[in-house]
């Protein structure tokens, strides 16, 4: 099975700092996915990589598929940015059909 | 479009009773998931679908039940709840797997078995 693991599991920043939560995993895979859960409980998708780099605004997703490792950033993150950040990937044993969650990362951002 | 809709977002159920949690998509994916999160814990799948008519157990399927008639709709079926069963449910789709698509999600359902 895949296995995910995010870290930190909690994280408190100040106003403007730069965040970066880490994603690693077991397997290889297709594609890795960062999602965004709302402290209201909604759940959006972020990015789903496969290589490289992607960035919408001030979020950056990059991932190394040699060292099974991926990570979110957020530049000047701002009190709004305060949510559970999300990495999951496909699950290799059900030919892909389904995905593994880690368990999340609180982010808090102070003003 | 509306996306993902689920109904009813909250619910208040009694042990033994049973209800049926909605959820429809209008975007023609194929793949439609449920997912329970219990709180401070992350997402677990109970049920998936395939496409419409295919329906496979997830990582926690017991005390559940779905179908897929048509594309559109995966409702869930909860028979003799329990207090174990309170939980936050949310339905998402896709339009094929997550090695190439991404996941929409409804807004949950929020259900307390007492």
């Amino acid at each position: 099975k895949n296995e995910v693991e995010q870290s930190p599991q909690n994280l408190t920043a100040q106003e403007g700092e730069f965040i970066t939560i880490n994603c690693s995993y077991s397997v290889g895979i297709s594609a890795l996915h960062w999602l965004q859960q709302h402290p209201g409980g909604g759940i959006v998708s972020l990015f789903m990589l496969s290589s490289g780099k992607k960035k919408h605004g001030r979020l950056i997703a990059t991932i190394n598929i040699q060292e099974k490792h991926s990570s979110l950033h957020i530049t000047a993150s701002h009190p709004r940015d305060s949510a559970v950040y999300i990495c999951a990937v496909p699950q290799v044993e059900t030919s892909g059909s389904r995905l593994t969650f880690g368990e999340g990362t609180q982010l808090t951002v102070n003003p | 479009n509306a996306g993902v809709t689920q109904t009813p977002k909250f619910r208040i159920l009694k042990i033994g009773q049973s209800m049926t949690l909605q959820c429809t998509q209008d975007m023609n994916h194929n793949y439609m998931y449920w997912y329970r999160q219990d709180p401070g814990m992350g997402l677990k799948l109970i049920y998936y679908s395939v496409g419409a008519g295919i329906t496979d157990k997830g990582e926690v399927p017991n005390g559940y039940n779905v179908s897929r008639s048509t594309t559109e709709d995966f409702p869930l079926r909860l028979e003799l709840a329990a207090p174990s069963q309170t939980s936050v449910y949310f339905c998402a789709s896709s339009y094929s797997g997550p090695g190439g698509n991404i996941q929409y999600f409804g807004a949950g359902t929020r259900l307390s078995v007492l």
